[in-house]
């Protein structure tokens, strides 16, 4: 599966928008993208996840540019329990029911203040 | 929504002795499960493919007879850490393969 390069940290004001960035430049055809966060000493939980469309749902959108090498997760309004390490990962669909496995990266730590 | 629910969520045990952590889906079933550890301030690595009705299969480097994984029903894994040593102390967390990935609450593991 290809890799991910996220910035280590971001900071956000709590009630504005937080962009975070992810480069996937190897990614491949069959490889989707995802966004998971983890807040601290819990399990990881799925935000979101798109192939080359803009996906939005009730917590947050994901927007990937038109070659699929990178990609923004979008937290509209942000909130302090928004406060997590947010994972970007790419994962392989083989087949329908044949996927790759999810390797997780070190992730952006994102920090809402008041 | 698919839950995978995670037991026990914390446990000390002492140093030689076997822990058995479960992993359930609820309300799914799941012929595939992941099974990952988490040292303090690092991320997730994975560990084993757990396969329902069949061995599991390990990463490089992971210890099979140390680490031992049953996959015995469709809604069930377990995790056995045999002959357990404070190195082994870390947070394990398992995941049930859908289309999005659904994880486990995680378990945290002392070894005293």
């Amino acid at each position: 599966d290809a890799k991910t390069t996220q910035p280590t940290s971001m900071d956000c004001a709590e009630g504005r928008a937080a962009n975070l960035p992810c480069n996937h430049s190897t990614i491949s055809g069959n490889e989707y993208v995802y966004w998971y966060r983890q807040i601290h000493s819990q399990g990881p939980q799925y935000i979101i996840h798109g192939l080359k469309n803009n996906e939005t749902n009730e917590m947050a959108s994901l927007i990937i540019t038109e070659d699929r090498k990178s990609s923004t997760l979008i937290l509209p309004h942000a909130t302090l329990r928004d406060t997590a390490v947010y994972y970007c990962i790419v994962r392989a669909q083989m087949t329908t029911d044949s996927w790759g496995k999810f390797q997780f990266g070190a992730g952006t730590q994102v920090v809402v203040t008041p | 929504g698919a839950v995978v629910s995670q037991h026990p969520s914390r446990v000390i045990c002492k140093s030689g002795t076997s822990v058995k952590i479960e992993c359930r889906s609820l309300d799914f079933q799941a012929t595939t499960m992941f099974w990952y550890r988490q040292f303090p301030k690092q991320s997730l690595m994975l560990m084993a493919t757990s396969n329902e009705g069949s061995k599991a299969t390990y990463e490089q480097g992971v210890e099979k007879d140390k680490f031992l994984i049953n996959h015995a029903s469709l809604t069930l894994s377990t995790l056995t850490v045999t002959s357990a040593h404070p190195e082994d102390s870390s947070f394990y967390i398992c995941s049930a393969r859908l289309d999005r990935g659904i994880f486990g609450q995680g378990t945290r593991l002392t070894v005293v």
